[in-house]
């Protein structure tokens, strides 16, 4: 029963160099979503996508791309990293966007900007 | 503006005592109120979910209350062990379509032996 599996883990990254974040979910959840983690702050959403094919943006999409590769897969590419986005960061499914259904949470990627 | 305030930030108890956080929102309009449970560097669980006309819910020893009329809520921990050491998060949804979970903070829990 995995869940959510996002990699990597940690990572490290100069100004400039761009990544992609992996994200899979195994529970056939419509509903995907990536969000930042940074101290003394809430969750903040950077993107959504409520069924496969769709992509929508969060609270703060700025410096981000997402791709909804299927039902299962959401990355996110960062095209050009920089120090503000030196954040932890987290995948999460839900059966659907409604928010009476409950969200299930990855382990996180913790990511620094140099 | 949607937002939720938790308080204390960071709270340091005794094993074995019990302990109340808070979580004031002015999301609207209402559709559910969460809280989960982030161990370090971990994801974060869900502990309870309560909707409009629920006032209590438990899951345990942890245990919920929801006051619709102020917009508050609280967590209460019954008993603390050193496995409750972790950022407990109050998450309230929004009563419309797409995405609309709003976090609040966290408050850190130091649960000490």
């Amino acid at each position: 029963n995995a869940g959510v599996t996002q990699t990597p883990k940690f990572q490290v990254l100069k100004t400039g160099q761009s990544m992609t974040l992996q994200c899979a979910q195994d529970m056939n959840h419509n509903s995907m979503y990536w969000y930042r983690q940074d101290p003394g702050m809430g969750l903040r959403l950077i993107y959504y996508s409520a069924s496969e094919g769709t992509t929508d943006k969060g609270e703060v999409p700025n410096g981000y791309n997402v791709s909804r590769l299927n039902k299962r897969e959401f990355s996110l590419r960062l095209e050009s990293a920089a120090p503000s986005q030196t954040s932890v960061y987290f995948c999460a499914s839900s059966p659907t966007g409604q928010g009476q259904y409950e969200a299930f949470f990855g382990q996180g990627t913790r990511l620094t900007v140099v | 503006k949607n937002q939720v305030e938790q308080s204390p930030q960071s709270l340091i108890i005794l094993e074995g005592k019990n302990c109340t956080l808070q979580c004031n929102y002015t999301v609207s309009p209402f559709s559910n109120l969460r809280w989960y449970k982030q161990d370090t560097g971990r994801g974060p669980v869900s502990l309870t979910i309560m909707t409009f006309s629920e006032n209590t819910k438990s899951n345990g020893r942890y245990t919920a209350t929801l006051d619709a009329d102020t917009k508050q809520s609280s967590l209460h921990i019954t008993a603390s062990q050193l496995s409750d050491s972790a950022s407990y998060i109050c998450v309230v949804s929004a009563a419309k379509g797409g995405q609309n979970f709003v976090f609040g903070p966290g408050t850190r829990l130091s649960v000490l032996p």
